[in-house]
């Protein structure tokens, strides 16, 4: 039968408008985490990250919010480009002394032209 | 270009061959991960070094994979008696910080026939 893991999250938005990618993170210890973009038969890139002392942080084009009380993180991209197609992932930092990244999922977002 | 390199970027063997997948991390981070990914899933990690010292390996990390990093400098993952089910994308990423952002490669597909 199909893997579960093929059901990979989708979202499409339309060139221009903006997009919020929602992540569930498991740990409530977690104190950093970070959404990376990965496109097609390459590897992971950095996109912006958080602290768990912030709930707010603000790139280029892009907006990490971060709810501790319900565990929940999310992107938002503004003015969405064609090359912003891509699959995204959050990864949170395990606490202290484990020192690594635990991925999610991931969203595979298509920008309609 | 100085981000993490990794050769062979693919390899294709049968079902019994050993493969060793090397990794270059960008100069001076003493942090070194290896990730796996297979379709539609986020990377899963595998294994982190601290300069030459292996400090986490992952419970996916059968006997039949075995990573090193004898001078604190590239590293190499080996797996042994190759098997369908170690079909995935292996990642490489490096850190010069214990904590933060990691900077990955472009990863090695693995094809098990």
């Amino acid at each position: 039968g199909e893997s579960v893991g093929l059901h990979l999250p989708t979202l499409s938005v339309q060139e221009g408008d903006n997009s919020i990618i929602n992540c569930a993170y498991s740990n409530s210890a977690s104190d950093y985490f970070i959404w990376y973009k990965q496109e097609s038969g390459k590897g992971p890139q950095f996109i912006i990250d958080i602290r768990s002392n912030m709930d707010k942080r603000q790139g280029q084009r892009v907006t990490v919010l971060l709810n501790k009380t319900v565990k929940h993180l999310s992107l938002q991209i503004a003015a969405t480009q064609p090359g912003d197609s891509a699959v995204y992932f959050c990864a949170e930092e395990t606490p202290a002394g484990a020192q690594k990244l635990v991925f999610g999922q991931g969203t595979r977002l298509t920008i309609n032209p | 270009d100085t981000g993490v390199s990794q050769d062979p970027r693919h390899k294709i063997t049968k079902r019994g061959q050993n493969v060793t997948f090397r990794c270059d991390p960008i100069s001076e981070h003493n942090r070194l991960y290896w990730y796996r990914q297979t379709l539609g899933q986020g990377p899963e990690f595998l294994t982190y070094f601290q300069n030459e010292a292996q400090l986490e390996k992952s419970r996916l990390l059968s006997d039949r994979f075995s990573a090193e990093r004898p001078k604190g400098s590239f590293s190499t993952l080996e797996i042994q008696r190759t098997e369908q089910g170690d079909s995935a994308m292996y990642l490489c990423a490096s850190s010069p910080r214990q904590t933060g952002e990691l900077f990955f490669g472009e990863g090695s597909r693995l094809t098990v026939l």
